[in-house]
């Protein structure tokens, strides 16, 4: 089985800074793909940003991006210029294929790091 | 855009009661699944379909069941509702996409969850 680590349960940064979000992940999988959620209070959650494991070159989502580090089975989130409405509960997340076929996907979450930007 | 609408944002039930969680999507998304959410626990995943009629159990299926008769529609039945059910319930559904070398992965939207609370 999968698992995903959040070692952050919480972290702060102030408006305009740089910020890194940590996620490890256990797998015996070659072939997968890698999510950052975004969980606003109150709010629905988003897709923030996605990587593909047979991709080399790290994701870029505007002032998102990852730090993929396949062999080290390390995803980090790092968010540029941090903005107030960047305050949210993020989860990142592991997802393989179910069968063969390919028909069906499964995500497995981590705990979540609540991020508050400060003005 | 995608939506996701869940019938109920916040429920009070008593223990022992029948409860039912609706979800609709209007994508024609093949995939619709069910999560709870718990502090510190992150998602967990209850239960998903992949066609109508179609469903697998997640990692905690116990003491919950689902429904899907029509495409869009997922349902989530507590049949005797428990005070250890009390959590945040959140549907989530997936487009089928066709990645590099013919991989497929489904990036999941989010409906904005119900809060349930079994007294």
């Amino acid at each position: 089985a999968q698992t995903v680590t959040q070692s952050q349960p919480e972290m702060s940064v102030q408006e305009a800074e740089t910020v890194t979000l940590s996620c490890t992940y256990d797998t015996s999988e070659n072939n997968y793909y890698l999510f950052w959620y975004k969980q606003p209070p109150s709010r629905q959650m988003i897709l923030v940003i996605r990587q593909e494991a047979y991709k080399q070159q790290n994701a870029t989502e505007n002032r998102f991006s990852v730090n993929f580090q396949k062999a080290a089975k390390s995803f980090s989130l790092k968010i540029s210029d941090s903005q107030l409405g960047d305050t949210a509960m993020y989860f990142c997340a592991f997802m393989k294929a179910l069968n063969s076929g390919g028909s069906n996907y499964k995500l497995t979450f981590g705990k979540g790091t609540l991020l508050t930007v400060n003005p | 855009d995608v939506k996701v609408t869940q019938s109920s944002r916040y429920l009070v039930k008593r223990t022992g009661e029948k409860v039912f969680l609706e979800c609709v999507q209007d994508m024609d998304h093949e995939n619709m699944f069910w999560y709870r959410q718990d502090p510190g626990l992150g998602l967990r995943l209850i239960y998903f379909s992949y066609d109508v009629k179609m469903k697998e159990k997640g990692d905690i299926p116990e003491g919950y069941s689902v429904s899907r008769e029509k495409k869009e529609r997922f349902s989530l039945i507590l049949e005797s509702a428990s005070t250890n059910q009390t959590s945040m319930y959140l549907c989530a559904s997936s487009l089928k996409y066709v990645g590099q070398g013919g991989k497929l992965f489904y990036e999941q939207y989010f409906g904005p969850g119900t809060r349930l609370t079994v007294t």
